[in-house]
C-alpha cells in the first residue's frame, strides 16, 4: 500500500502572504490533483498534472501556482492569501490508467487572518 | 455551469433502511465514469463505487449499488441496510478522459450529508 502525505496539516497565514502547500505520494502514481473544499461545499479542481513537469489548470486556478518537479510530489502555492479565507485543500493521486480511482490525502486546512 | 448536481443537500434514514442519493451530470463525452465517494467527519475521502458509461449493468459493491440512467444522465447511489457508521457526506464525481490520462478531470457535486439514526 501507499500513502499521500500533505504538509502542513494546518496553515495560518496573513492577508497578502504567499503560502505553499506540499503533497507527497509513494504510490508511484502518474497523475496528481489539487482540490479546494469550502465549508459545506463540493471539491473544486485547482490544478492537476498527468506526469512530472506537466501542469493543467482546473476550474479554480486563478490565484494559485503549482509545481510538479518530481513524480512523487506536487506543490500548490497561494500567490496572495485573501483576508478571512478559510478552506481545506485536498491532494489526490491516481495511476492514470483506466478503471482507477483517486486516492486522497487528509488535507491542509488554511485560515487567513 | 455546474457539471455535477446533487439536489439533496441533506438526508436522513433509520438504521436498517435503504437510502438513495441522487446525482445528475452533464457531459458530451461517450466514455466517462461516475464515482461515488464518502467524506468522513474527519475529512478523509473514502472511495465507494464507480460506474463506467459503457457498462449498461448497474454496478454493485457490498452494500453499495448504483442505478444508472444513462439517457437521463443521472445516477443514484443506493445504500442497503444503512447503519449509523454510514453517516457522512456523499459526493458524486464525473470523470472524463483527458489526453494521456484515463481518469482526467474529476468534477465533483456539492455533496449530500447523510445522517443515519440509530
Amino acid at each position: 500500500g501507499g500513502i499521500i502525505t500533505q504538509t502542513p496539516k494546518f496553515l495560518i497565514g496573513q492577508e497578502g502572504q504567499k503560502l505553499t502547500l506540499k503533497c507527497q505520494q509513494n504510490f508511484n502514481h502518474d497523475t496528481m490533483y489539487w482540490y479546494r473544499q469550502d465549508s459545506g461545499k463540493g471539491l473544486r479542481l485547482i490544478y492537476y498534472s498527468i506526469t512530472e513537469n506537466d501542469l493543467q489548470k482546473g476550474d479554480l486556478s486563478e490565484g494559485y501556482d503549482a509545481s510538479r518537479e518530481k513524480k512523487s510530489s506536487f506543490s500548490l502555492t497561494v500567490t496572495s492569501a485573501q483576508k478571512n479565507e478559510m478552506a481545506v485543500f485536498l491532494c489526490a493521486s491516481t495511476p492514470g490508467t483506466a478503471n482507477e480511482r483517486l486516492f486522497f490525502g487528509h488535507g491542509t486546512k488554511l485560515s487567513v487572518l | 455551469a455546474q457539471r455535477v448536481t446533487q439536489v439533496q443537500p441533506t438526508g436522513s434514514s433509520q438504521w436498517g433502511e435503504e437510502v438513495t442519493l441522487d446525482c445528475s451530470y452533464e457531459t458530451s463525452e461517450y466514455f466517462y465514469r461516475i464515482f461515488w465517494y464518502r467524506q468522513l467527519f474527519s475529512g478523509e475521502m473514502v472511495f465507494l463505487i464507480y460506474q463506467p458509461s459503457f457498462d449498461t449493468q448497474n454496478q454493485r459493491s457490498g452494500r453499495y449499488s448504483v442505478v444508472f440512467q444513462k439517457s437521463f444522465k443521472s445516477i443514484s447511489l443506493v445504500i442497503s441496510a444503512s447503519q449509523p457508521e454510514d453517516s457522512g457526506t456523499y459526493f458524486c464525481a464525473l470523470s472524463e478522459p483527458d489526453r494521456g490520462s484515463a481518469l482526467g478531470r474529476l468534477h465533483f457535486g456539492a455533496g449530500t450529508q447523510l445522517i443515519v439514526i440509530p
